[in-house]
């Protein structure tokens, strides 16, 4: 089956660190990458996607690259702030079928000034 | 937020008594999910729509059933609420622009039950 595994938090930072959440994912075939962002009190949304290897997504500073040797799709920013504590959720579906995503269990990321 | 409203937004309720939570979406989307979100567990699939009348159940439908009687309501049934039940719920659509997919979530409803 398909199932994606992220690292567990909390991941606690000062201002200004850098970001990574790593995220691994196993797939029957070519799945479409995403990262989600959950913000206090608020439902899920987009932050950035790839849909095949060796594309990188992008979004607010944050980056991450497809990555099909390793089977990852692990989220970086060069210079985290306050504002970016979040839970922050990878995933991925699969072209064709019905349209399941499967998400990780979410890292929290709390941002220190 | 792809104009979808979830209500209502905080629920209490006891032990044996059926609820039900209401997502609605006013752009016509076919695809609609249920998931509940718990410490430790993520995000977990309930029920899903791929459009009116048509559902399927997600990896977590025990004790849930759901009906899409028209293509902008998605409603999720507790028919005998339990406290392993209290959990925050969350809608979401899947919009599509050509390959574009991505979901949009709306912003939950927390349940406790009693």
């Amino acid at each position: 089956g398909n199932s994606v595994t992220q690292m567990e938090g909390p991941v606690t930072l000062s201002e200004e660190a850098f970001l990574t959440i790593n995220c691994t994912y196993t797939a029957t075939g070519y799945p479409s990458l995403f990262w989600y962002v959950q913000y206090p009190g608020e439902g899920l949304q987009l932050l950035l996607k790839a849909t095949k290897a060796d594309d990188k997504g992008s979004n607010k500073g944050f980056e991450a690259t497809y990555r099909k040797e390793t089977t990852s799709f692990h989220l970086e920013k060069g210079s985290v702030q306050v504002s970016d504590s979040a839970v922050y959720f990878c995933a991925l579906s699969l072209a064709g079928g019905s349209y399941i995503p499967t998400f990780g269990r979410g890292t929290s990321l709390i941002v220190h000034p | 937020d792809a104009g979808i409203t979830q209500s209502p937004r905080h629920k209490v309720t006891e032990t044996g008594t059926p609820v039900t939570l209401r997502c609605h979406q006013t752009e016509n989307h076919r695809y609609m999910y249920w998931y509940r979100q718990d410490p430790g567990h993520g995000l977990r699939l309930i029920h899903y729509s791929y459009g009116v009348k048509d559902t399927d159940k997600g990896e977590v439908s025990d004790g849930y059933s759901v009906s899409r009687s028209k293509t902008e309501d998605f409603l999720l049934t507790l028919e005998s609420a339990t406290s392993s039940q209290t959990s925050v719920y969350f809608c979401a659509i899947k919009a599509a622009q050509g390959t574009n997919e991505k979901l949009f979530f709306g912003s939950g409803t927390q349940l406790s039950v009693l």
